[in-house]
């Protein structure tokens, strides 16, 4: 049963603009958001993270939105860059020590 | 200095075969996940530790038995492989109590069984 759920497999878009990762999740109790990166023969590591009490998180080129009545959040990336080109998981937890649940992963393409 | 460091980074190996994974994080935290990517690219939970006892144990085959000796050590022990358990292995740690923050990954173990 899948509860974290990306439904673009991979996205595209040119240097400078915006990217823009999709991610929806259908259990109710999770209350913690996170993004994480990932390139080719190397593990994820942390992006950005966002409490269910926050609608927006902000760091550098990378924002994080979540509507929680959408049961649906989103990264930003302003702008992009070549070395943005990576595979994005969104994951999510109920609360400290469960597990994350991670979606299948968004392949992101910034072309120069 | 390797945060969380997996051993072997690719493994080849017959059916049948017993093999293991080592993973050691050396960042102090108190909890130690395994997580398995199919071929689908779905990242699943396999097993946590926390403080060497076992607090996840998802829905795995029995073949599959995780060993932590101490904290900062989480092994994983695969008897009779089957075709099916080819994959990549992803060990992961995490500081539960000292509030939220992400896992630190490895960077994998490719396991190919033919």
């Amino acid at each position: 049963d899948q509860q974290v759920k990306q439904n673009s497999p991979s996205l595209s878009v040119q240097e400078g603009r915006i990217s823009i990762l999709n991610c929806d999740y259908t259990n109710s109790m999770f209350d913690y958001f996170l993004w994480y990166k990932k390139y080719p023969a190397e593990g994820p590591t942390f992006l950005i993270s966002i409490s269910s009490i926050k609608d927006k998180n902000e760091d550098g080129r990378f924002t994080v939105f979540l509507n929680k009545s959408a049961k649906h959040l989103s990264l930003h990336i302003v702008p992009s860059q070549p070395g943005d080109s990576a595979v994005y998981f969104c994951a999510a937890s109920r609360n400290s020590g469960y597990a994350l649940n991670f979606g299948k992963g968004t392949s992101l393409l910034v072309t120069p | 200095d390797t945060a969380v460091s997996q051993t072997p980074k690719y493994l080849v190996t017959q059916m049948g075969n017993d093999k293991s994974i080592k993973c050691e994080q050396n960042l102090g935290h108190d909890t130690m996940y395994w997580y398995k990517q199919d071929s689908k690219k779905f990242l699943k939970i396999m097993f946590s530790y926390n403080n060497k006892e076992l607090i996840i144990n998802e829905t795995v085959p029995n073949r599959f038995s995780p060993k932590s000796p101490d904290k900062a050590h989480l092994n994983l022990h695969i008897n009779s492989l089957e075709l099916g358990d080819s994959a990549v292995y992803f060990c992961a740690s995490s500081q539960v109590n000292r509030g939220r923050g992400g896992y630190t990954f490895g960077s994998g173990t490719r396991l190919t069984v033919v």
